[in-house]
């Protein structure tokens, strides 16, 4: 089957433009994860859409960054103003549910990379 | 404040051998690890996990060991392969709640024919 999709999957911007990235999660999935990976760097979790409930925004760096997920499914992040510590690898996960009756695995896209110039 | 460390950046094995990779967590926190392994241009893919209550896990030549009381978790992969070439990720997480992912900074495995 499809996995999780995510465009595009390279963007170069300059620093001060806005930028769009999408995520397509697996059909069925209500958890959905936005994580970056900067250069040499781990991945560092940003934010947590599940079902209908607010989403968990801690890990966003700053409120240039936000995001939102659609009827349930496909998700956007949107960072404004862009600066050049954005530059990363920006990868999108899907899950079957994160309801705490077990561990659901996180399926991985194959990432945005961005480059602030 | 890097709750998940991977304190080897490389490491090189002759295939057929043992591939051990290390990993150390500082939140006592976290209930569930696992181990991801990431080609280029690609996201991480699952590789083996392992919950708090146990001290090891097994998948056909992968295996995790957890030891709690010092934090220490590592993946062996016997015996290597070529194609295990690539970087591993470990994770941790907490069962209840979002389960998101901490991740250490990754260790880059190449196996040498």
């Amino acid at each position: 089957g499809a996995g999780v999709s995510q465009s595009p999957s390279n963007k170069v911007t300059e620093k001060g433009k806005d930028v769009e990235l999408r995520c397509d999660p697996i059909s069925g999935h209500t958890a959905l994860y936005w994580y970056r990976q900067s250069l040499g760097q781990g991945l560092e979790f940003l934010i947590y859409f599940q079902g209908n409930s607010a989403p968990d925004k801690s890990g966003l760096p700053s409120d240039r960054f936000s995001a939102e997920r659609t009827g349930g499914s496909v998700s956007t992040l949107t960072i404004q103003r862009t600066q050049q510590e954005d530059s990363a690898v920006y990868l999108c996960a899907s899950s079957l549910a994160s309801s705490g009756q077990g561990f659901y695995e996180q399926y991985f896209g194959p990432g945005t990379r961005l480059t602030v110039t | 404040d890097q709750q998940v460390k991977q304190n080897s950046p490389s490491l090189s094995v002759q295939e057929g051998r043992i591939s051990i990779l290390n990993c150390d967590y500082t939140n006592s926190m976290f209930d569930y690890f696992l181990w991801y392994k990431k080609y280029p241009a690609e996201g991480p893919t699952f590789l083996i996990s392992i919950s708090s209550i146990k001290d090891k896990n097994e998948d056909g030549r992968f295996t995790v060991f957890l030891n709690k009381s010092a934090k220490h978790l590592s993946l062996h992969i016997v015996p290597s392969q070529p194609g295990d070439s690539a970087v591993y990720f470990c994770a941790a997480s907490v069962i209840q709640g979002a389960q998101k992912l901490v991740f250490g900074q990754g260790t880059r495995l190449t196996i040498n024919p």
